[in-house]
């Protein structure tokens, strides 16, 4: 069947760091995959997506390719901000139907 | 513009009680689905909807009942809580490969 594993949290980091968030995935089919953000207290917020190899999705300043060969997406930004502590969840779906997401990863950023 | 709207928030519960919760979008979308998420475990699938009087199971259903009378609701049933339903709900609709989510219901069963 089709999974997603991402690095285990929580990650800590000081403001103005590099994040780097690993995910891989197994799927049959051509998957399509995503990044949702959850912020505390809220429901999960698509952040980006690719929906095919070497694709990148980017948005408010993270950036995750597609990579079919070593089957991963994984997502990175340059430098971040404390309004970006959430945890951060990488996803799959087939033909748009039943997403499947990882455990998810707790992202703190300290001032 | 109200999205997907889950009631109630927050509910606590005695094993063996039953609660109904209720998600509502008007974004016109044919997709619904209900998730759990736990720690360590991300978001399962409880149920899903494809559109107005279907529903089909997902990786977890058992202990749930859902219902889909109307295009914009759909409903997640308890029958008969038990203290491993205890989790965090998330309803969510969907327009081709984006899903939209409520703010999610935290319930207890004791």
């Amino acid at each position: 069947g089709n999974s997603v594993t991402q690095m285990e949290g929580p990650v800590t980091l000081s403001e103005e760091a590099f994040l780097t968030i690993n995910c891989t995935y197994t799927a049959t089919g051509y998957p399509s995959l995503f990044w949702y953000v959850q912020y505390p207290g809220e429901g999960l917020q698509l952040l980006l997506k690719a929906t095919k190899a070497d694709d990148k999705g980017s948005n408010k300043g993270f950036e995750a390719t597609y990579r079919k060969e070593t089957t991963s997406f994984h997502l990175e930004k340059g430098s971040v901000q404390v309004s970006d502590s959430a945890v951060y969840f990488c996803a799959l779906s087939v033909y748009g139907q039943n997403f499947v997401f990882g455990p998810g990863t707790r992202l703190s950023v300290l001032p | 513009n109200a999205g997907v709207t889950q009631t109630p928030k927050f509910r606590v519960l005695k094993t063996g009680q039953s609660m109904t919760l209720l998600c509502a979008q008007d974004m016109n979308h044919e997709y619904m689905y209900w998730y759990r998420q736990d720690p360590g475990m991300g978001l399962r699938l409880i149920h899903y909807s494809v559109g107005e009087g279907t529903t089909a199971k997902g990786e977890v259903p058992d202990g749930y009942n859902v219902s889909r009378l109307k295009k914009q609701n759909f409903l997640l049933g308890l029958e008969s809580a038990a203290p491993s339903q205890t989790s965090v709900y998330f309803c969510a609709s969907g327009a081709g490969e984006k899903l939209f989510f409520g703010s999610g219901t935290q319930l207890s069963v004791l």
